[in-house]
């Protein structure tokens, strides 16, 4: 079935360094993928997405990019700041007329001053 | 738009007593979804609705547990007969289409079970 597997955590980084989040999936035919991030005592909402091979899915400085020959979908940030912290899910959603995700297990990213 | 609401925020109960939780969706969202989540893992989907109509229940979900969602506007999760194992925080979203959409999150109902 459909999977997603995500680099453990957490992740601690300084003020403007660059972030690299890992996720990987495993799915038959053309799936979507999401990214979604929880902040401290907030509901998970929609970072990005990418819904075809090769497309880019970027908002808020963030990135990732749909590669189908690695199955992956790694997040990125070139200068993260405090206000990042967060927990990040990497989610995918099957061919076919459905709203169901599938998330990863989370990554909680920790920036320090 | 005030978001996805859900009720109550948290819930304590004794193993073997019987829990329903609600969710008010966004008013014009015709898709309700309910997720499972427990510490430092991602959401589990339970079930969805469109309308009125529950389209999809996961193979995980035992006989103890039911949905609803009448008029096709809120919806209710019922768990029955308790146990420990279901101590988790329960999700819902909303959205509307017919599936490429975005999906809005509540902040979630956390049952502990004693």
């Amino acid at each position: 079935g459909n999977s997603v597997t995500q680099m453990e955590g957490p992740v601690t980084l300084s003020e403007e360094a660059f972030l690299t989040i890992n996720c990987t999936y495993t799915a038959t035919g053309y799936p979507s993928l999401f990214w979604y991030v929880q902040y401290p005592g907030e509901g998970l909402q929609l970072l990005l997405k990418a819904t075809k091979a090769d497309d880019k899915g970027s908002n808020k400085g963030f990135e990732a990019t749909y590669r189908k020959e690695t199955t992956s979908f790694h997040l990125e940030k070139g200068s993260v700041q405090v206000s990042d912290s967060a927990v990040y899910f990497c989610a995918l959603r099957g061919s076919g007329n459905t709203g169901k995700l599938i998330f990863g297990q989370g990554t909680t990213l920790q920036v320090k001053p | 738009d005030t978001g996805v609401s859900q009720n109550p925020r948290h819930k304590i109960t004794k193993r073997g007593q019987n829990v329903t939780f609600r969710c008010d969706p966004i008013s014009e969202h015709n898709r309700l979804y309910w997720y499972r989540q427990t510490l430092g893992q991602g959401p589990e989907f339970l079930t969805y609705f469109q309308n009125e109509a529950q389209l999809e229940k996961s193979r995980l979900l035992s006989d103890r547990f039911s949905a609803e969602r009448p008029k096709g506007s809120f919806s209710t999760l019922e768990i029955q007969r308790t146990e420990q194992g279901d101590s988790a925080m329960y999700l819902c979203a909303s959205s509307y289409g017919t599936g490429g959409e975005k999906l809005f999150f509540g902040s979630g109902t956390q049952l502990s079970v004693l």
